[in-house]
């Protein structure tokens, strides 16, 4: 089945650092990879789409130059948490969708992002 | 993006029993697709249902879509204490292929 690998599952950094977190599809091609964010007990936000060889299209009210996202192959996705500050402290989720629009999605195992 | 609504928000209930979670939904969709997420773990893919299907099953999870009321369910029979996670419901609207998330149930089994 398909498999996407996140990486790393848990960071910790100091304020004013910034994080990369890795989204890979292991055994498929990804054209359109999306990242989404949540917050303890709650749902999954959308924070962006990304789209292999062109730029990021970004949700309503998340910053471009806050969370930088790089689509650079068909199985690789990143995103950079720059200058992180405790309110960025959050779980990460990366996806994946093998197919169409009827197809579902694939979830990495998430990335806990705690900045001190 | 739209945003589905779960209810109940929790449930708990004892092993064996059905447990049965709702989700409601604003615009059209291409489909409705059921997540489960165990704790602090990225979502797993339960099942999608296409607008055009009314009731779905896979093992013991029966799925139903109504599309008048925008309104679908998720049954999971004869609970078992591996199913105790939260389940949430995603919806790809019409002409916009990305998933919006409910709220999520969360279910916790009882030994």
């Amino acid at each position: 089945g398909a498999v996407v690998s996140q990486h790393p599952s848990w960071v910790i950094c100091k304020s004013g650092t910034s994080v990369k977190i890795e989204c890979r599809s292991l055994d498929f091609q990804a054209t359109t990879m999306f990242w989404y964010r949540q917050f303890p007990k709650q749902s999954l936000m959308l924070m962006a789409t990304s789209n292999e060889g062109s730029k990021a299209t970004y949700e309503q009210g998340v910053e471009k130059d806050k969370f930088l996202i790089n689509h650079a192959s068909l199985t690789l996705s990143t995103l950079t948490v720059t200058s992180a500050h405790p309110e960025d402290s959050s779980f990460y989720i990366c996806s994946a969708r093998q197919g169409d629009y009827n197809s579902p999605l694939h979830f990495g195992n998430g990335t806990r992002l705690t900045v001190t | 993006s739209q945003q589905g609504e779960e209810d109940p928000q929790a449930l708990s209930i004892q092993e064996g029993e059905n447990a049965t979670m709702n989700c409601s939904y604003k615009t059209s969709i291409n489909n409705l697709q059921w997540y489960r997420q165990n704790s602090g773990r990225g979502l797993v893919h339960l099942i999608l249902i296409r607008s055009n299907e009314r009731e779905k099953h896979s093992g013991r999870l029966r799925v139903t879509l109504d599309t008048s009321k925008k309104s679908s369910s998720l049954l999971i029979t004869a609970s078992r204490a591996a199913d105790t996670a939260s389940y949430f419901c995603a919806t790809d609207a019409y002409n916009d292929y990305k998933l919006s998330f409910g709220a999520g149930t969360t279910v916790t089994v009882r030994a």
